[in-house]
């Protein structure tokens, strides 16, 4: 079974502030990892994923997370952030010998930035 | 790009109305999910198929809701009769053995 844990259901940063979501999981096989993002009103779009090879994992609008499987961990990062990045934000996990097919997410983490 | 696409947005009727919502994958995904999100309960999953038969339904209330795929174009969620609890903002995601979960904008449905 398979299971995702944000810390924070709300993270606050100033413009220009390294953003830090963090993601823990659980998994009884190797997992998919997946961070979604959700702007109001909108759905969930796909920012980045991690399925095999490099631990480190580029997405779009500059995040990347990287996969710690000693630490179960899967945490977001951005160097910088942007008033635009203000949003919901998800973890997901799938378990890798399913391939992408059902997602757990985590409850969600709501990034608020400040000028 | 590939979209979802999902009608109708928004949705408000009185308790006792059918609701019908539909989704539309993106080409050559074979696989349907349909997901609830409300403040109290979040992101839930209430069904999903794969080459259009159903998989998992066990997050559906039986008794008044019901998915099916009449083709592989068309995936749809009903409530009959609907209630006020059901107020919410559905999505739909598609995807496939090799393609992550892409999420259509969601109908955003509210009973009177």
């Amino acid at each position: 079974a398979q299971s995702v844990t944000q810390l924070g259901s709300h993270v606050s940063v100033s413009e220009g502030a390294l953003v830090l979501l963090r993601c823990n999981y659980s998994s009884s096989v190797p997992p998919y990892l997946f961070w979604y993002v959700q702007y109001p009103n909108q759905g969930l779009q796909l920012l980045l994923k991690y399925t095999t090879g490099a631990t480190l994992v580029k997405g779009i609008n500059g995040f990347e997370a990287e996969f710690k499987k000693s630490e179960t961990s899967f945490h977001l990062t951005k160097p910088s952030a942007h008033m635009s990045d203000a949003a919901e934000y998800f973890c997901a996990v799938s378990p890798m010998n399913t391939g992408f097919q059902k997602l757990v997410f985590g409850t969600g983490t709501r990034l608020l930035v400040s000028p | 790009d590939a979209r979802v696409t999902q009608t109708p947005r928004h949705k408000v009727t009185e308790m006792g109305q059918e609701v019908t919502m539909r989704c539309q994958p993106i080409l050559g995904h074979n696989t349907v999910f349909w997901y609830r999100q409300t403040m109290m309960q979040g992101l839930e999953l209430l069904a999903y198929f794969r080459n259009r038969a159903p998989l998992d339904d066990s997050g559906m209330p039986k008794d008044r809701f019901s998915a099916e795929m009449p083709d592989a174009t068309l995936a749809t969620l009903k409530i009959q009769p609907s209630e006020p609890r059901d107020s919410a903002v559905y999505f739909c995601a598609s995807g496939s053995s090799n393609q992550p979960q892409h999420f259509g904008d969601g109908t955003r449905l509210s009973i009177l």
